[in-house]
């Protein structure tokens, strides 16, 4: 069975400083990876995935995740973090070889940035 | 960017009552879905639909709810008879293509309180 971990529910960072936000996976074979925030009251915005490749994504924002297939996580970071970049910050998972249409998410970790 | 949209963004209704969520999917996409989010949980896979026809269910997606697609632009999830526990925030999503590499476009979601 698929599964997301998300070990830290908040994360606090000063203005500035770089930022890590922690995810860890379980699946079947090889997974499919994303990143997904979300500001109060709106839906879930895609970040960043990771399919194949290049084990470090990039994506918007500035945000870039590095895939680590032998610690099975895909931590997500920044170098600098902002302000706006506080919001609810969601992990999730899917299987090339499970349903076609089936994502798994993390339980999310709460990032605040403080000015 | 082409957006999902979601209506209403609040639906109050009385257990037992029926209840209909609407959302317009982004034009060119073809296959759509519904997640949930009770309030400081998780969000929930709950059903995906392509072609006028469910993909896939989790098991939180019971004889109670049901999807639609009743014309060319709305996709709708109907909770029948709603209990308490029905109470989250609902989203609806959906890709282009098919496959879990795909990343989905949330709506800003529908929340649902059940009194």
């Amino acid at each position: 069975a698929q599964s997301v971990a998300q070990p830290e529910d908040q994360v606090n960072v000063a203005e500035g400083n770089p930022l890590t936000v922690k995810c860890t996976y379980s699946v079947s074979g090889n997974p499919y990876l994303f990143w997904y925030v979300q500001y109060p009251n709106r839906g879930l915005q895609f970040l960043l995935k990771y399919i194949t490749g290049d084990n470090l994504v990039k994506g918007s924002y500035g945000f870039e995740a590095e895939f680590n297939k032998s610690q099975t996580s895909f931590h997500l970071k920044k170098p600098s973090a902002l302000v706006s970049d506080s919001a609810l910050y969601f992990c999730a998972v899917s299987s090339r070889y499970s349903s076609a249409s089936k994502i798994i998410f993390g339980s999310g970790t709460r990032l605040s940035i403080r000015p | 960017e082409p957006e999902v949209t979601q209506t209403p963004s609040h639906q109050v209704t009385q257990m037992g009552q029926e209840v209909i969520l609407r959302c317009v999917p982004i034009s060119n996409h073809l296959y759509f879905y519904w997640y949930r989010q009770i309030l400081g949980q998780k969000v929930e896979f709950l059903v995906s639909f392509y072609n006028n026809e469910i993909s896939e269910k989790s098991e939180i997606f019971d004889d109670q709810f049901s999807v639609e697609r009743p014309d060319g632009s709305n996709f709708t999830l109907k909770i029948r008879s709603t209990k308490l526990e029905d109470s989250a925030m609902y989203f609806c999503a959906s890709t282009e293509g098919a496959g879990n590499n795909q990343p989905q476009h949330f709506g800003d979601g529908t929340r649902l309180s059940i009194l």
